[in-house]
């Protein structure tokens, strides 16, 4: 198995335009995250999907974006209309089930916005 | 809701001296996870070491310890024989210990990490 695995790695475009990122998983992990991180802070979490099921979504998750699990495999994430106060890295992480697993991140999307 | 602080946004140590990262948080749980993930220039996050609040013992991994003190709700990372490698962002993470929450991560800021040479 080769991690979690985030496309693109760089992403630049202009205000206004939508983007896709694209997350593959742990293939044996059943939960996927995606959290966002801009300079200076920490990551912050956006949503959470259990297989096909997205169970939780942040407050930070405005009507713009919009995130699907199809068949509980690959994660997408669409941000719309996108504007400049969405720069950031967008991380992708999975787990196993039960409090014991332990998280494994993707090396990110950074998204800039121009 | 919890928060996890971290106090020192940089800091730097001498290639083989030791280094404390300070970290404190807030929660009203008393089963809980707390974490240390380091993250280099444009490289994936990676786990440091995890404390398990019910352990008393402070966790160790080869040249990395934690520092946890329960009741004054701090969680601080030693990294003895500081390397070149050591350099990189440092967060420190909270997560619930049910899963009520979906196990989902309240990170600090972070603190970059310098080694000279």
């Amino acid at each position: 198995d080769t991690g979690v695995s985030q496309d693109p790695r760089h992403k630049i475009t202009k205000r206004g335009q939508n983007v896709t990122f694209r997350c593959d998983p742990i293939s044996e992990h059943n939960r996927l995250y995606w959290y966002r991180q801009t300079l200076g802070q920490g990551p912050e979490f956006l949503t959470y999907f259990q297989n096909e099921a997205q169970l939780e979504k942040s407050r930070l998750l405005s009507d713009r974006f919009s995130a699907e699990r199809p068949k509980g495999s690959f994660s997408t994430l669409e941000i719309q209309r996108t504007e400049q106060g969405d720069s950031a890295m967008y991380l992708c992480a999975s787990r196993g089930g039960g409090a014991n697993y332990g998280y494994t991140f993707g090396s990110g999307t950074r998204l800039t916005v121009v | 809701a919890q928060t996890v602080t971290q106090s020192q946004p940089e800091m730097s140590v001498q290639e083989a001296e030791t280094v404390t990262l300070s970290c404190t948080y807030d929660t009203s749980e008393s089963d809980y996870y707390l974490f240390w993930y380091k993250q280099p220039p444009s490289r994936q996050m990676i786990l440091v070491i995890r404390q398990e609040a019910y352990k008393q013992q402070n966790a160790t991994e080869n040249r990395f310890s934690v520092n946890f003190q329960k009741a004054a709700k701090s969680f601080s990372l030693k990294i003895s024989d500081s390397q070149l490698g050591d350099a990189a962002m440092y967060f420190c993470a909270y997560r619930d210990g049910s899963g009520g929450s979906n196990y989902k991560l309240t990170f600090g800021k972070g603190t970059l990490l310098t080694v000279n040479p």
